[in-house]
C-alpha cells in the first residue's frame, strides 16, 4: 500500500526553535511538494523537487525556512528560528511517476506545528 | 498573487440535490486540473481531474466541467450524499522545467444536509 508518510504528525516547540518535519514520498515519484494549509491561502506550495533538484521554492520565507532532499526516499522542510506564525498544518505530496505527465499527486497526513 | 481562487468559502446544500464548487484560475499556462477532497486530520486526497483539451470529465456522481477562455472550472457532485461533506479544493497544473507545478486554491467547505 504505497503512501506518502510524514513525521512528526503534531509538533509542538517554543519560538525561537529548530523545526525540522520529514517527508517519505512514494517510491518511483519523482516530484516532491511542501505546501501549508492556511485559512485565508488554503494550500500554500512552498517548495517543489523534481528528481531532488528544488525547481522552485518562491513560496517559503527564505530567512527561515529552508527545503532539501538528501536522498530520493527522504525530504525535510526546516524552520530556524520557529515563529508563532508558523503554526499550520504541513502537507508533503509526491506525484509523478517517472514517464508519466499530467496525474495526481499524493498527500500524506500532514504535519500539525504549533509555535508557542 | 492568488493563481487559483475559489471564492466561495462553504456551501451548503440539501441531501440528494446538486452541489457545484466553482473555481477560477488566471495563468493561461495552467493545462491540467484537479479537485481534491480533504476530511479533517487528513490530507487531500484526489477526486478528479480534467485535461484542458476537454471540456468535461465525468466519474459517477462527480463530473467536472471546464470552460478555458473563462479560465473557470466547476465540479458538480449529484446527488449529494452526507459523506460528500469535506474540504473541496481545485488545483491546477502547468509543465514548467520538466516538472508539473501544482497550484491550489483556498478550498471550500461543502456540508450535506439530511
Amino acid at each position: 500500500d504505497a503512501r506518502v508518510t510524514q513525521t512528526p504528525r503534531h509538533k509542538v516547540t517554543e519560538m525561537g526553535q529548530e523545526v525540522t518535519m520529514r517527508c517519505q514520498p512514494i517510491l518511483g515519484h519523482n516530484t516532491v511538494f511542501w505546501y501549508r494549509q492556511t485559512m485565508m491561502q488554503g494550500l500554500e506550495l512552498l517548495a517543489y523537487f523534481r528528481n531532488r533538484a528544488p525547481l522552485d521554492d518562491s513560496g517559503m520565507p527564505k530567512d527561515r525556512f529552508s527545503a532539501e532532499m538528501p536522498d530520493a526516499t527522504l525530504a525535510t522542510l526546516k524552520i530556524q528560528p520557529s515563529e508563532p506564525r508558523d503554526s499550520a498544518v504541513y502537507f508533503c505530496a509526491s506525484g509523478i511517476p517517472s514517464g508519466q505527465v499530467n496525474t495526481e499527486a499524493f498527500f500524506g497526513q500532514g504535519t500539525r506545528l504549533t509555535v508557542v | 498573487d492568488q493563481q487559483v481562487k475559489q471564492n466561495s468559502p462553504s456551501l451548503s446544500v440539501q441531501e440528494g440535490r446538486i452541489s457545484i464548487l466553482n473555481c477560477d484560475y488566471t495563468n493561461s499556462m495552467f493545462d491540467y486540473f484537479l479537485w481534491y477532497k480533504k476530511y479533517p486530520a487528513e490530507g487531500p486526497t484526489f477526486l478528479i481531474s480534467i485535461s484542458s483539451i476537454k471540456d468535461k470529465n465525468e466519474d459517477g456522481r462527480f463530473t467536472v466541467f471546464l470552460n478555458k477562455s473563462a479560465k473557470h472550472l466547476s465540479l458538480h457532485i449529484v446527488p449529494s450524499q452526507p459523506g460528500d461533506s469535506a474540504v473541496y479544493f481545485c488545483a491546477a497544473s502547468a509543465l514548467l522545467q520538466g516538472a508539473q507545478k501544482l497550484v491550489f486554491g483556498q478550498g471550500t467547505r461543502l456540508t450535506i444536509n439530511p
